[in-house]
């Protein structure tokens, strides 16, 4: 079963400073890749997608993710934090049986510290 | 643009009542999804509906039901509340394919 895993519950970074936050996935194939952003008590917004091509894909507000097939892997990263990133970040993967399925990680907690 | 609008956007059930989720979106999307969001779980996909007449179960689909009635509505039907149920859920459409999730602003339910 294909599944996307999230390993940090919880990051604090101080303004100004760079961010990764991880994510791995399982999926047979190569999968469709998404990074979400919830503020509180919001919906997700989508961030940025990989579907094929460059393995680097940039997206909205200055973050970018790359995507890794050697090792499961789909980092977002940003260069210099601002204290209106911290917000919850999902991973998701994009996987087709009989229909069009997302799968969420379970999400990492962004805290800014000014 | 309304976008997908759901709701209640609030609601507080005793165990066995039932209750169902309203979800509809103005863009003309093909697929449309039901999540719920709890605590260190993230978003899991309860069920959807790839196109109108369709639907399919997701990760975790039981004492829930679902009702493409048209392509713009996507309702969520819960038959008899149990307090397992007290999540966040959340409605999302896209167009095709793999393109991006709409969500709704989610509906906080708890069952007593």
């Amino acid at each position: 079963a294909q599944s996307v895993t999230q390993p940090d519950i919880h990051i604090t970074v101080s303004e100004g400073a760079s961010l990764e936050l991880r994510c791995n996935y399982s999926y047979g194939a190569t999968p469709y890749l998404f990074w979400y952003v919830q503020s509180p008590g919001q919906g997700l917004q989508l961030l940025l997608k990989y579907f094929s091509g460059d393995t680097l894909v940039q997206g909205i507000k200055g973050f970018e993710a790359e995507f890794k097939r050697s090792q499961s892997s789909f980092n977002l990263r940003k260069p210099s934090v601002h204290w209106s990133d911290a917000a919850e970040y999902f991973c998701a993967v994009g996987v087709s049986n009989t229909g069009n399925q997302f799968y969420f990680g379970t999400g990492t907690s962004l805290t800014v510290i000014p | 643009n309304a976008g997908v609008t759901q709701t209640p956007k609030f609601q507080v059930l005793k165990t066995g009542q039932s209750m169902t989720l309203q979800c509809a979106q103005d863009m003309n999307h093909n697929s449309m999804y039901w999540y719920r969001q709890d605590p260190g779980m993230g978003l899991r996909l309860i069920y959807y509906s790839a196109s109108e007449g369709t639907t399919d179960k997701g990760e975790v689909p039981n004492g829930y039901n679902v009702s493409r009635l048209n392509k713009r509505e996507f309702s969520l039907r819960l038959e008899s509340a149990a307090p397992s149920q007290t999540s966040v859920y959340f409605c999302a459409s896209s167009e095709s394919g793999y393109e991006k999730l709409f969500f709704g602003s989610g509906t906080q339910l708890s069952v007593l």
